[in-house]
Formats: structure tokens, C-alpha cells, sequence
């Protein structure tokens, strides 16, 4: 089974600027999460979709936003980028909701804002 | 509060030593998970508990539940479980987000 993609890989954007990230989860997987890592505040938790429906949403801003697709693909969108918005988005999938499943996670998208 | 608090935040060994990473965590749990990440980002799942003991080939993971208290224990340590290891709580109050510590840091000398 191919495992989580995302993509792009990396990406660099200017202030005020909009991006949209893509992760393809592992066939058969209905549940994705985003996640945010940076230096300073580490690894925290954005949106988990399950079945194309938003369960839980962590505490930012409603600059970030996501959707999921009949196919479970799912999409993130940060718009206004801040500098602060600078740091690897990882999204993982399971087949049922993250509490009662191992997570798989992608190589994760290294943005910087510049 | 959700917290998860971890440690050591950094742990230098020799190889073949037993290392110990601790993992605290503040109110009731589904489950605590222990990620792996290597240099370069990627993120592996390594356990999924919610009471007991875990063990898979050289590591183990355990759970106390009264104590909210978790640990995993890499024996016989090689150069190649150098990475960063995170536990991650999913708390019963939120439900399937969870909330991560801050990360053990792991350099196994050969």
C-alpha cells in the first residue's frame, strides 16, 4: 500500500500571500489530521476530517482552514500568511477516528514565509 | 488543562545501554501515543496505549493510569534509534486531537 503523500514538498511564500497544501492519505483511511511543527512551540494539532466533515479544530486562527474530498484527500488553505505561519505541516490518516486507530503520517510540507 | 510534559529533553547514550523517556501527562486519556521522528521530518507511530505494557522488538512502552504517568524504554540501544521521540495525549475532555510534548532528543554513540 503507498503510504500518506503530500504535496508540495516545500514551498516558500511572501507575507500576505495564500497557500493550499494537499495530502493524499492511505487508501481505505477516512480520517485526516493536520498538524504544525515549529522550533518554538513544537507540535500541535490544526484539524482532524473524518468522512469529509470537520470533527475538531485546534486553537488557530480562522486564517487556516481545510476540507476533505469524497476520496479522502483532504486540503488545507492558510490565507494572509503571517511569518509566524513558517513551519513543517504534517498531516497523518487512520481507517477510524485517531483516538481508536495508529495514525500514518506524510513527509510533511516545509513552508516559509518569507 | 491539556498539557503533556517530557523527559529528558535531550539524552546522549553509549550503544547497548537501557534509555528511559518519561511522559506526564494532566487529566483522563483515551490513549497516549510515542512518535518517532527522524532528521528530515518524517514521523512514525511507534504505540498506541491505554493501560499496560507494550513491547515491539527492542522497545517497550508502559502506562500508569493513577499516576497519568508513561514511559518507553529502548533496551540494548543502537546508532540507529537516534531521532527526536514524542508522546502525544489524546484526552477524553477534546477527543481525537491530540496534544504533544515537547520532545526527547535521542543520540546513541556507536
Amino acid at each position: 500500500k503507498a503510504g500518506v503523500t503530500q504535496t508540495p514538498r516545500y514551498l516558500i511564500k511572501t507575507r500576505g500571500q495564500q497557500v493550499t497544501l494537499s495530502c493524499s492519505p492511505i487508501s481505505g483511511h477516512r480520517s485526516v489530521s493536520w498538524y504544525q511543527q515549529t522550533p518554538g512551540q513544537g507540535l500541535q494539532f490544526l484539524f482532524e476530517y473524518f468522512s469529509e466533515t470537520q470533527r475538531n479544530k485546534g486553537n488557530f486562527p480562522g486564517r487556516f482552514s481545510g476540507r476533505q474530498f469524497s476520496n479522502s484527500r483532504s486540503e488545507m488553505n492558510v490565507s494572509t500568511l503571517e511569518l509566524g505561519d513558517s513551519a513543517l505541516y504534517l498531516c497523518a490518516s487512520s481507517a477510524r477516528r485517531p483516538s481508536t486507530d495508529t495514525q500514518y503520517f506524510g513527509p510533511g510540507t516545509r513552508l516559509t514565509v518569507l | 488543562k491539556n498539557e503533556v510534559e517530557q523527559s529528558p529533553q535531550n539524552l546522549t547514550a553509549q550503544e547497548g545501554e537501557f534509555i528511559t523517556i518519561n511522559c506526564s501527562y494532566s487529566v483522563g486519556i483515551s490513549a497516549l501515543h510515542w512518535l518517532q521522528q527522524h532528521p528530515g521530518g518524517g514521523i512514525v507511530s511507534l504505540f498506541m496505549l491505554s493501560s499496560g505494557k507494550k513491547k515491539h522488538g527492542r522497545l517497550i512502552a508502559t502506562i500508569n493510569i493513577q499516576e497519568k504517568h508513561s514511559s518507553l524504554h529502548i533496551t540494548a540501544s543502537h546508532p540507529r534509534d537516534s531521532a527526536v521521540y514524542i508522546c502525544a495525549a489524546d484526552y477524553m475532555n477534546t477527543g481525537n486531537q491530540f496534544y504533544f510534548g515537547t520532545g526527547t532528543s535521542l543520540t546513541v554513540i556507536p
